[in-house]
């Protein structure tokens, strides 16, 4: 009864690779996120959808790109893989509406390492 | 300034001890605002919402100073099990959280 799944949870790879991380809510949430977690801690967003229509792209290279298929999917396709993408990507929903209902909730991540 | 700042620590504190943790934000329209709790490796996952009135649950207490642009955590009689990173994050107006680095709590017996 997982809320928020990511999948893989680790992902090795070699430069120049294109590779995809899934992620599923079972929450009924209307909004949806991806987070880059870098070695110094810090969280930052790069995208955020609401009942599958792009809402944020945070300055992210193109190479990155969400799809949303449904409002319980987001998926994150990164091409061209550089070493600078190395890092932990969180997936996270929210129900969305007022700020009231902005509580999110984090898959378990994907620990992205890039050779 | 950043967005969001937090005193990374680690702040280490025996059982039993009180600690209180700052975060101070640039965001004046912020409307809501959050702790999480991250431990090593692992995703973070909500403690608790800070209100304007201040709120408590159990140990905890979470306050928010709009004038001085801050909220706090308050954690009493700590546990080895708080050990863990404290995020403290707030909405950016556009359906997404503005995280601080974290404050690394380490309590020791």
């Amino acid at each position: 009864d997982t809320a928020v799944s990511q999948t893989p949870k680790y992902l090795v790879t070699q430069m120049g690779n294109d590779k995809s991380i899934k992620c599923e809510q079972n929450l009924g949430h209307d909004t949806m996120y991806w987070y880059k977690q870098d070695s110094k801690k810090f969280l930052k967003i790069m995208f955020s959808y609401n009942n599958k229509e792009l809402i944020i792209n945070e300055t992210v290279p193109n190479r990155f790109s969400p799809k949303s298929p449904d409002k319980a999917h987001l998926n994150l396709h990164i091409n061209s893989l550089e070493l600078g993408d190395s890092a932990v990507y969180f997936c996270a929903s929210s129900q969305g509406g007022t700020a009231d209902y902005n509580e999110q909730f984090f898959g378990p991540g994907t620990r992205l390492t890039v050779l | 300034r950043k967005e969001v700042e937090q005193d990374p620590g680690p702040f280490n504190v025996p059982e039993g001890a009180t600690v209180a943790f700052n975060c101070t934000y640039s965001n004046s329209a912020s409307q809501s605002f959050f702790w999480y709790r991250q431990d090593c490796r692992k995703e973070p996952k909500l403690l608790m919402s800070v209100y304007s009135s201040g709120n408590e649950d159990g140990r905890f207490t979470a306050q928010l100073n709009r004038a001085s642009q801050y909220i706090s955590l308050l954690i009493r009689d700590s546990k080895l099990s708080d050990s863990a990173t404290y995020l403290c994050s707030m909405d950016t107006g556009r359906r997404a959280l503005t995280f601080g680095s974290g404050t690394r709590l380490q309590v020791q017996p």
